[in-house]
């Protein structure tokens, strides 16, 4: 069974471009939330999707952040215009369903910024 | 908003010796309470669980405990061996949000 996956696994950007970040949850997984690790800290909920629904963006940015999981495809979440704050472990994990509550991490995609 | 604090930061123990992590959370509406390792440069691993209808719960040398009035959970590791150094994170979750908070972290250094 392949568990979550995430691509790229390390992303550079210069300030200013575009990032996207893909998560492909673990089989049967219908669950998909968005964590970020700044560098020696703890890890922060971002966002919470399921197919075609954003059920939590609580912790997301309001600015320059948005995140979808569509009926087809993985779930991206997408940064625009990056700025050096933005350099950070972005984790994707995923839960089999509601009631169910174990999160399953993917191995993270590390942004740079530049 | 859930708060969930961790101690220590750091803990370094001698192999074949325990290890205990505290965690404390603020939300009595929380119910969920996973730990999670974390090896350098991979995602968090879930290790053991543990609901809100249960004091305690084992696997292996792994078990944990949860005190709901006094809202603070533990790890507790026993026998350990150098591959269990790591950084472990405690977390809790309410109902109504799923969304995991987690701790600060403490990073176990099990020495040889």
């Amino acid at each position: 069974n392949a568990g979550v996956m995430q691509n790229p696994r390390h992303l550079v950007r210069r300030r200013g471009q575009e990032a996207r970040l893909r998560c492909s949850p673990m089989k049967g997984h219908s669950h998909v939330y968005w964590y970020r690790q700044l560098p020696e800290e703890g890890l922060k909920f971002m966002v919470y999707l399921q197919k075609e629904n954003i059920i939590d963006e609580s912790g997301m940015p309001k600015e320059r952040f948005s995140a979808e999981f569509p009926k087809e495809g993985p779930s991206i979440l997408r940064i625009q215009q990056v700025v050096r704050g933005d350099s950070a472990a972005y984790f994707c994990a995923s839960s089999p369903a509601p009631g169910q509550y174990e999160q399953y991490f993917g191995p993270g995609t590390r942004l740079t910024v530049t | 908003g859930e708060n969930v604090e961790q101690h220590p930061s750091t803990l370094s123990v001698q192999e074949g010796d325990s290890a205990v992590i505290k965690c404390t959370y603020s939300d009595s509406a929380s119910n969920y309470f996973p730990w999670y390792k974390q090896e350098l440069g991979k995602g968090p691993q879930l290790i053991i669980d543990i609901r809100s209808n249960v004091g305690e719960k084992k696997d292996q040398r792994i078990a944990v405990t949860l005190n709901k009035t006094a809202k603070h959970f533990s790890l507790h590791i026993t026998e350990t061996q150098p591959e269990d150094s790591a950084v472990y994170f405690c977390a809790a979750s309410d109902p109504g949000r799923r969304a995991l908070t987690f701790g600060s972290g403490t990073r176990l250094q099990v020495q040889p």
